[in-house]
């Protein structure tokens, strides 16, 4: 079935570090999304991005819809603690199909 | 505005016994989604509805597990009769349009403990 790789599993840095973070997939998706889940909650929506070769910005961090279509790169810049949590890449193959979500990224950051 | 509200937010109970999550979409909402999160297998949806309707229950594990939306503000996930294999945390979320599927918006989680 579909399945989206994200890597690293985890990563322990210090606070200030600048953190990337990504997701491929054997197949095409033509939207991808980033998400949050902090310790106990829900995952929260980040970044979506719905076209190739697309850079969107949300404050301190920085996401990017792959040229081919079957990646996509999450960077965050001057971490700070509250940056500790689970980040989800997903895919969405069409316009309101059913999202296939990654294994996530398991941030610890380091005061 | 009042985000999507999930009870209990954790439920211990014994095998056999029957288990019934409970979701409150966000009110304008009309497409409503169950996952189940654990470790082995990540976030797996469930099931989700469109205007109170079940349009995918593919990844219904078996017949032990039911949903159901009686109306646009409340859905219930029920187990019975409930497994071990069953703990995990459970997601509910909601979002608006169903072309918009990809902006969802998460409860807290029920984290279900089946002894």
């Amino acid at each position: 079935g579909q399945q989206l790789n994200q890597s690293p599993q985890s990563m322990f840095i210090q606070e200030g570090e600048d953190v990337s973070m990504n997701c491929t997939s054997s197949s095409i998706f033509n939207t991808w999304l980033w998400y949050k889940q902090d310790p106990g909650e829900g995952p929260v929506l980040l970044i979506a991005l719905y076209k190739a070769g697309e850079l969107t910005s949300n404050g301190r961090l920085t996401a990017q819809f792959g040229i081919t279509r079957k990646d996509s790169f999450l960077n965050i810049s001057a971490s700070i603690p509250s940056d500790v949590g689970i980040y989800f890449c997903a895919g969405q193959k069409a316009r309101g199909s059913r999202l296939t979500f990654g294994e996530g990224t398991q941030l610890t950051v380091n005061p | 505005d009042a985000g999507v509200i999930q009870s209990p937010r954790h439920e211990v109970t014994e095998m056999g016994q029957e288990v019934t999550l409970r979701c409150k979409p966000i009110s304008g909402h009309n497409s409503l989604f169950w996952y189940r999160q654990t470790m082995m297998r990540g976030l797996e949806l469930l099931i989700y509805f469109n205007n109170n309707v079940p349009i995918d229950d593919s990844g219904m594990p078996e017949d032990r597990f039911s949903a159901k939306m009686p109306n646009a503000s409340f859905s219930t996930l029920k187990i019975q009769p409930s497994e071990p294999r069953d703990s995990a945390v459970y997601f509910c979320a909601s979002t608006r349009g169903a072309g918009g599927l990809e902006k969802l918006f998460f409860g807290s989680g029920t984290q279900l403990s089946v002894l």
